[in-house]
């Protein structure tokens, strides 16, 4: 499974966009790109995926390079309630395996 | 709603006794999954089981031990062979276990300390 690397921690203004980088430079053409984050105590929440192409929802956009070996989580409009841990993941399609590294930790400023 | 409940969220147990977290899920999903989550660090797979009767161990298997006789529970028992229990202890759950990407859906969590 690829390693993805992440800085230890961002800090990002009320109201701007947090842009969260990941790097998964060893990436397979079969392993998709997953963002959770976790607040303090509490349990790991999905926010998007992806595998070639960028991707939206009511969350985040996801934005992959073309040689796929780095992405980044886009939040739109930084919230304080955004505060939390930020994990990068590379999923292998049709696996159970997530391996999670230490994540981002994102401090929304007010 | 559905979703997974874990309960209790904190507990407290003696050293050397053996305590089991529960962890129940009303989504239907056929796999189920425990991690261990020290401070500061990532999550690390305990067990994880793909249909019921039938689990496997994940990267930490040792001092734990597993059960899924119904598709909704997988209760996870910490025995005092878990040299160092004292963690946050998550489930979680997929749809199937092997469908072409399938997203783990956490529960809260039990906060376990061991005095």
């Amino acid at each position: 499974d690829a390693k993805t690397t992440q800085p230890t921690s961002m800090d990002c203004a009320e109201g701007r966009a947090a842009n969260l980088p990941c790097n998964h430079s060893t990436i397979s053409g079969n392993e998709y790109v997953y963002w959770y984050r976790q607040i303090h105590s509490q349990g790991p929440q999905y926010i998007i995926h992806g595998l070639k192409n960028n991707e939206t929802n009511e969350m985040a956009s996801l934005i992959i390079t073309e040689d796929r070996k780095s992405s980044t989580l886009i939040l739109p409009h930084a919230t304080l309630r955004d505060t939390a841990v930020y994990y990068c993941i590379a999923v292998l399609s049709g696996t159970y395996k997530y391996i999670f590294g230490t994540g981002t930790r994102l401090k929304v400023l007010a | 709603d559905g979703g997974i409940t874990q309960s209790p969220k904190y507990l407290f147990r003696k050293e050397g006794q053996n305590v089991t977290l529960s962890c129940e899920q009303n989504l239907n999903h056929d796999a189920m999954y425990w991690y261990r989550q020290d401070p500061g660090q990532g999550l690390r797979l305990i067990y994880y089981s793909q249909i019921v009767n039938d689990f496997q161990k994940g990267d930490i298997a040792e001092g734990y031990s597993v059960s899924r006789e119904k598709k909704e529970s997988f209760p996870l028992t910490v025995t005092s062979a878990q040299k160092n229990p004292t963690a946050f202890y998550l489930c979680a759950s997929t749809a199937t276990a092997r469908s072409q990407t399938d997203t783990q859906y956490f529960g809260p969590g039990t906060r376990l300390t061991v005095l």
